[in-house]
């Protein structure tokens, strides 16, 4: 059965320092697609970056980038010069299902981070 | 462009009642999903919608069902209502037709307490 796995449940950053949120997967299929979410206390989703099984070069959004290994099946998300409104749960999460059909999508248990001033 | 709505924010209700939730995608997106979120259980899917066929179901009892019209909205029914249905529950939409475009948009959810 396909998993994600956050190891993280809580983070800690400084302002303007880069932070690593780890993610791990697992699946057997080769097609596959990779998702981080943020959600703030709000509750809202927001997306932030993805990453397809069959993309060659890792992701890149803005202050988001993605550190995809698929042989280590890690999808890592890096944020780069924190801000204090990153401060949120993160979420990763993998699409299963038909490549081109959404399908349905797998969460992990989160990371929650936490910008210092 | 709007985003996803889900309506109402906030819910309310009283064990063995039901309730509708309603769920507006993205112009243009014709699979919505539906997920639920708890502390204890995390995020669970529910249910996918696409061109008013369920496509895909997650593993909750028959109380939990859906429907999706023609213009792409959906809503989701949870009858006879338990405690441990208190959650925040998500709506997503995609466009889902496109090889390769696969970003999955989320509404702010609504909350449901059952007292």
């Amino acid at each position: 059965a396909q998993k994600i796995t956050q190891t993280q449940p809580g983070m800690f950053v400084q302002e303007k320092e880069a932070v690593t949120l780890d993610c791990t997967y697992d699946t057997s299929d080769q097609s596959y697609g990779l998702f981080w979410y943020k959600q703030p206390s709000s509750g809202e989703m927001i997306f932030l970056i993805y990453q397809g099984s069959y993309d060659e070069q890792n992701a890149t959004e803005g202050r988001y980038s993605l550190n995809f290994q698929k042989a280590r099946k890690s999808a890592n998300l890096v944020i780069s010069a924190s801000q204090l409104g990153d401060s949120a749960m993160y979420f990763c999460a993998m699409r299963e299902g038909p490549y081109n059909q959404g399908g349905k999508l797998i969460f992990g248990q989160g990371t929650e981070l936490s910008v210092k001033p | 462009k709007a985003g996803v709505t889900q309506t109402p924010r906030y819910l309310i209700k009283t064990r063995g009642q039901q309730v509708t939730l309603s769920c507006s995608p993205i112009s243009g997106h014709r699979s919505v999903s539906w997920y639920q979120q708890t502390p204890g259980q995390g995020l669970q899917f529910l249910f996918e919608y696409f061109s008013e066929t369920q496509r895909n179901k997650g593993n909750f009892p028959g109380r939990f069902s859906g429907r999706q019209f023609s213009n792409s909205r959906s809503e989701m029914n949870v009858s006879t209502l338990e405690l441990g249905d208190s959650a925040l529950y998500l709506c997503a939409s995609s466009l889902a037709h496109r090889v390769g475009l696969a970003e999955a948009f989320f509404g702010q959810g609504t909350r449901l307490t059952v007292v």
